[in-house]
This record gives structure tokens, sequence and C-alpha cells, in this order.
């Protein structure tokens, strides 16, 4: 069965250096999508990617994230500065046709 | 009053049981509706979308009451697996958005 994966599984970064999370969707999927779930917290929406470009942001996804699909494969997810508030698990996630989301397995970040 | 709203449990209830879980969403235009079962640090797994008309898949029913602005899942004859956290996820029409609720832990005990 297709699935999403992401990479890489864990990642422990210093504060104020820029991280890329990858994610692989699934082929034949048109929609992709970042949500962040901080520790005990709830899934959080991120950006939504249709088109080559942003369909939507919310107010979490400021100018210090952007995402990027270089090569029709992979979907990527950078933060240029990172805070320590930006520890949290990133699901990626893909869709057909808008509707049924598949997450991948997330990269945990960690921020010291 | 939040986006969506869940109430976080933990349900504890015996194996064989039947539980039910409620969800409020404020957004009179939502569109789209889905409960998704998350186990502890793993992603979120689609469970089933919900229709206008209800749908049953198995022991889960889910049901959508417009009017009400709530969806509620119904498990039957729970076993120690259906034990997880279930969350509400509602897409607002014209959006492409997608927002969680909190989500309702699930204990089901042996």
């Amino acid at each position: 069965e297709p699935e999403v994966t992401q990479t890489p599984s864990h990642q422990v970064t210093q504060m104020g250096q820029e991280v890329i999370l990858r994610c692989v969707p699934i082929s034949n999927h048109l929609y992709f999508y970042w949500y962040r779930q901080i520790l005990g917290q709830k899934v959080e929406f991120l950006v939504s990617f249709y088109n080559n470009e942003i369909s939507e942001k919310s107010e979490i996804f400021d100018d210090q994230f952007s995402v990027e699909r270089p090569d029709g494969s992979n979907f990527t997810l950078k933060i240029r500065s990172t805070k320590l508030e930006d520890s949290a698990m990133y699901f990626c996630a893909s869709s057909e046709n808008q509707e049924t989301q598949y997450f991948g397995p997330g990269t945990r970040l960690l921020v010291l | 009053r939040k986006e969506v709203e869940q109430d976080p449990g933990p349900f504890n209830v015996p194996e064989g049981a039947t539980v039910a879980f409620n969800c409020t969403y404020s957004n009179s235009a939502s569109q789209s509706f889905f409960w998704y079962r998350q186990d502890c640090r793993k992603e979120p797994k689609l469970l089933m979308s919900v229709y206008s008309s209800g749908n049953e898949d198995g022991r889960f029913t889910a049901q959508l009451n417009r009017a009400s602005q709530y969806i509620s899942l119904l498990i039957r004859d729970s076993k120690l697996s259906d034990s997880a956290t279930y969350l509400c996820v509602v897409n607002f029409s014209g959006t492409y958005k997608y927002i969680f609720g909190t989500g309702t832990r699930l204990k089901v005990l042996a």
C-alpha cells in the first residue's frame, strides 16, 4: 500500500539554525500539507500546497517557514532560523482529491 | 468558542462496551468532516469520513448534525486495540485548511 514517507525521523538542532524537513507524498496525489503537533497538544495546520504554490497557510506559518516541491516527488518544509518553540512533531500529509489525507510518520524536531 | 471542540476524556470503558464521542464546530460553512485515530506518538490515521446521511464501517458509526453543528462517533463492542486518541477534523468550505480538535482519549480496559 502506498504511503507518505518523511525524513529524518528525528532532528536535533541549535536555536537559530536552519532545518529542512523532507516528505515524499503518495505519487498520484496532488494536494500536500504540513502540520505540527507540540507534545501534548493538538495537531495544528501549517500550510497546504497545490499546483506548485501555497493554497493556504495558517498564522503559525510566518516568514521563517517556507515550502517547496523541488523535483516533482519531494515536498520540503524549511524553517529558516529555529526557535525553541518550534520543537514539535511535524507531519506531512498528501491527498488525491482534497478529501482524505494520508499522513507520514512525522519528524520529531528538537530545538536546543 | 473554539473552532473545533472535543471532550479530552479519558473515556475508560470495559471491553465490549459501546462508547460515543461528540465534536462541535463553530463555522456553519464547514464542508467536510472526518474522524482520525492517533496512537501515542504516531501519525493520525483516517478512521472515516463523515457524510450528511451518516455512515457505518463495521463497529464504527459516524453521524453529522448540521443544525446543531456537531459530529459524533459511535464505537460498538469496543476492543482493547481501540484504545487511542480520536481526532475530529473539519474543513471549512472554500478553504484548504483542516482544523483538528484536541482529541478524545479512549482507554478500553480488559
